[in-house]
């Protein structure tokens, strides 16, 4: 079975930092970009990067480069989303996700078949 | 930039068919898909490349795509159903996906 596993909530105050991580099972870790995906509270999906753990190529969303970092090391299977400095704007739970990519009549298209159950990170002083 | 959009809420009673709409430029050449969010979980994969299910996902759910809108129809809906759903396009040409803003399902 596929599995994204995510690591546990966190609480932490403004100016801290913080790394968060999404272990894969069940499929060739190395070969399938991970998605970082923010959702605020009440609020919809936000995309905010992506890396590919074979060669550790990463994209960002133009809304969180500078703000976040994506790593991953493919040796333990981990994927992983740090930040330097927290504000309680970044309050927010965290989704991994896995790319998939397939080909259509005259283009690739990409969605991301399985999540993690989330972190939920709380900024507060 | 593309922009997806959807309607904040549907509502339909059980046994009927509920029909989530997806609307953007030219939707119909893109591959659109669909994802439920139930209250407290993480989303779900629920319709990829207009119209096909992942396993798991009952036949109940389907979509569709053309002109400027894709749709997301749940058929014999359940109190089950009820969740948020949102749509998303992804294609090559992109660096990143975009995700419609969401439609909560509400069943009466």
């Amino acid at each position: 079975e596929v599995q994204l596993v995510q690591s546990g909530a966190e609480v932490k105050k403004p100016g801290e930092s913080l790394k968060i991580s999404c272990k894969g099972s069940g499929y060739s870790f190395a070969s399938f970009w991970i998605a970082w995906v923010r959702q605020m509270p009440g609020k919809g999906l936000e995309w905010m990067g992506i890396i590919h753990p074979g060669d550790s190529e990463t994209r960002y969303s133009p809304s969180f480069q500078g703000q976040v970092t994506i790593s991953a090391d493919k040796s333990i299977r981990t994927a992983y989303l740090q930040w330097t400095s927290l504000k309680a704007s970044d309050t927010a739970m965290y989704y991994c996700a896995r790319r998939i990519v397939e080909a259509s009549t005259n283009n690739y298209y990409y969605y991301m078949d399985v999540w993690g159950k989330g972190t939920t990170v709380t900024v507060s002083s | 930039s593309y922009v997806l959009t959807q309607p904040p809420s549907v509502s339909v009673a059980p046994g009927q068919t509920a029909r989530i709409t997806c609307g953007g430029n030219n939707t119909g050449i893109e591959s659109v898909h669909w994802y439920q969010q139930k209250p407290g979980q993480a989303p779900v994969l629920v319709v990829y490349d207009d119209n096909d299910r992942p396993s798991g996902i009952p036949d109940r759910v389907s979509g569709s795509n053309s002109g400027n809108t894709a749709t997301l129809t749940i058929s014999r809906v359940e109190a089950g159903d009820e969740a948020d759903y949102y749509c998303q396009v992804w294609n090559g040409g992109s660096d990143h996906p975009v995700f419609g803003g969401g439609t909560k399902l509400a069943v009466l």
